[in-house]
């Protein structure tokens, strides 16, 4: 069965800090991952995907992911936080079954100080 | 943009009371989806839909659960008699492109049991 894990349950950052989310998943197959961020009272919105092209995705408002296959990682990342990044953060695996469901982490809670 | 729609945004409900949470995915979508979010908790997989019949459900998905899509913009979760610990945000997704299952949320349905 496949799950991912995801360390911190919450994460503060400065202002212009980086920002790094990790994740590790576990698959017996070669997973898709994805990230996704949920803002207070909205929906999950895609960040980025991992679909087995290339290692190092780049997603929307500045952030990237690298799949690490050696570490069963994908986290995610990005140079220099904003106060608008304040968000709850999803990683995800799919199955690949004829299903495609989601199996989504615990969520980490980023927080950004000015 | 295309986006997934749910109403309503917030039902309250008196235990073993039936309630219909409702969604519209996004216009050219095949595959749908319903995952829950109990309070302080991870994202949930409930239910994947497709061609008109359920394609996987998870063992939360019991006997007192039913998915509908009754025409060809909706999709509904029906949840007969509610129980207290069905309270939890329901999120609505849909999928155009099962390879790659880049699953789009809606904004979700925050379900209050009494």
């Amino acid at each position: 069965a496949q799950s991912v894990t995801q360390l911190g349950s919450h994460v503060s950052v400065s202002e212009g800090a980086l920002v790094l989310l990790r994740c590790n998943y576990s698959s017996s197959v070669p997973p898709y991952l994805f990230w996704y961020v949920q803002y207070p009272n909205q929906g999950l919105q895609l960040l980025l995907k991992y679909t087995s092209a290339a290692t190092l995705v780049k997603g929307i408002n500045g952030f990237e992911a690298e799949f690490k296959k050696s570490e069963t990682s994908f986290h995610l990342t990005k140079p220099s936080a904003h106060m608008s990044d304040a968000a709850e953060y999803f990683c995800a695996v799919s199955d690949r079954s004829n299903t495609g469901k989601l199996i989504f982490g615990q969520g980490t809670t980023l927080q950004v100080k000015p | 943009e295309p986006e997934v729609t749910q109403t309503p945004s917030h039902q309250v409900t008196q235990m073993g009371q039936e309630v219909i949470l409702r969604c519209v995915p996004i216009s050219n979508h095949l595959y749908f989806y319903w995952y829950r979010q109990i309070l302080g908790q991870k994202v949930e997989f409930l239910v994947s839909f497709y061609n008109n019949e359920i394609s996987e459900k998870s063992e939360i998905f019991d006997d007192q659960f039913s998915v509908e899509r009754p025409d060809g913009s909706n999709f509904t979760l029906k949840i007969r008699s509610t129980k207290l610990e069905d309270s939890a945000m329901y999120f609505c997704a849909s999928s155009d492109l099962l390879v790659f299952n880049t699953q789009y949320f809606g904004p979700g349905t925050r379900l209050t049991v009494l």
